[in-house]
């Protein structure tokens, strides 16, 4: 069965310090890994998804990832972090196709960001 | 891009009364959508898949009596929580897959639950 791990359940940053959010995932086959952040009360928002190709995954909001089969990470990064970062952010793996494309989530790392 | 909208985005409801929450995929055909609950401060739970014109496949521990998903067309397909209690407050997000094209899964906004 698949499932991910978010280590963090709570990270606090100063504004403009660099952060990293971990993330592993257990699956059998070539994960298709996605990151998603959520403010409070709304919706998920895709930052940044990982299928195959380059390992090192650029996404919306100066995010990236970098998926490491060797270590079934896929970390999130961001060199200098804004105050409007804060939320919360989810890891999901997921499969290519017939029931194994139904997203798992991981419980998800809470970002604060000091001034 | 391909949008989910989820109605209603609030719901407050009283006890043993029924709420239906509505996902519809407004340029895309939804043939599967993923049905998601979220308890404060936790992560998304998986309820159910509901496929057009089949019935939806529950995850295990989940009430089939209670929340009762519907997929009548590609467009749409909807979530009815019967004789609500308290318990089932919660927040539900749907989410529909793409297979095609920019591969993804495209989430609604999620739907707020209150019984009082």
């Amino acid at each position: 069965a698949q499932s991910v791990t978010q280590p963090d359940i709570h990270i606090t940053v100063s504004e403009g310090a660099s952060l990293e959010l971990r993330c592993n995932y257990s699956y059998g086959a070539t994960p298709y890994l996605f990151w998603y952040v959520q403010s409070p009360g709304q919706g998920l928002q895709l930052l940044l998804k990982y299928f195959s190709g380059d390992t090192l995954v650029q996404g919306i909001k100066g995010f990236e990832a970098e998926f490491k089969r060797s270590q079934s990470s896929f970390n999130l990064r961001k060199p200098s972090v804004h105050w409007s970062d804060a939320a919360e952010y989810f890891c999901a793996v997921g499969g290519s196709g017939g029931s194994n494309y139904k997203l798992t989530f991981g419980k998800g790392t809470l970002l604060t960001v000091n001034p | 891009g391909a949008v989910v909208s989820q109605h209603p985005s609030r719901v407050i409801c009283k006890s043993g009364t029924s709420v239906k929450i509505e996902c519809r995929s407004l340029d895309f055909q939804a043939t599967t959508m993923f049905w998601y609950r979220q308890f404060p401060k936790k992560s998304l739970m998986l309820m159910a898949t509901s496929n057009e014109g089949s019935k939806a496949t529950y995850e295990q521990g989940v009430e089939k009596d209670k929340f009762l998903i519907n997929h009548a067309s590609l467009t749409l397909s909807t979530l009815t929580v019967t004789s609500a209690h308290p318990e089932d407050s919660s927040f539900y997000i749907c989410s529909a897959p793409q297979v095609q094209g920019n591969y993804g899964y495209t989430f609604g906004s999620g739907t707020r639950l209150t019984v009082v």
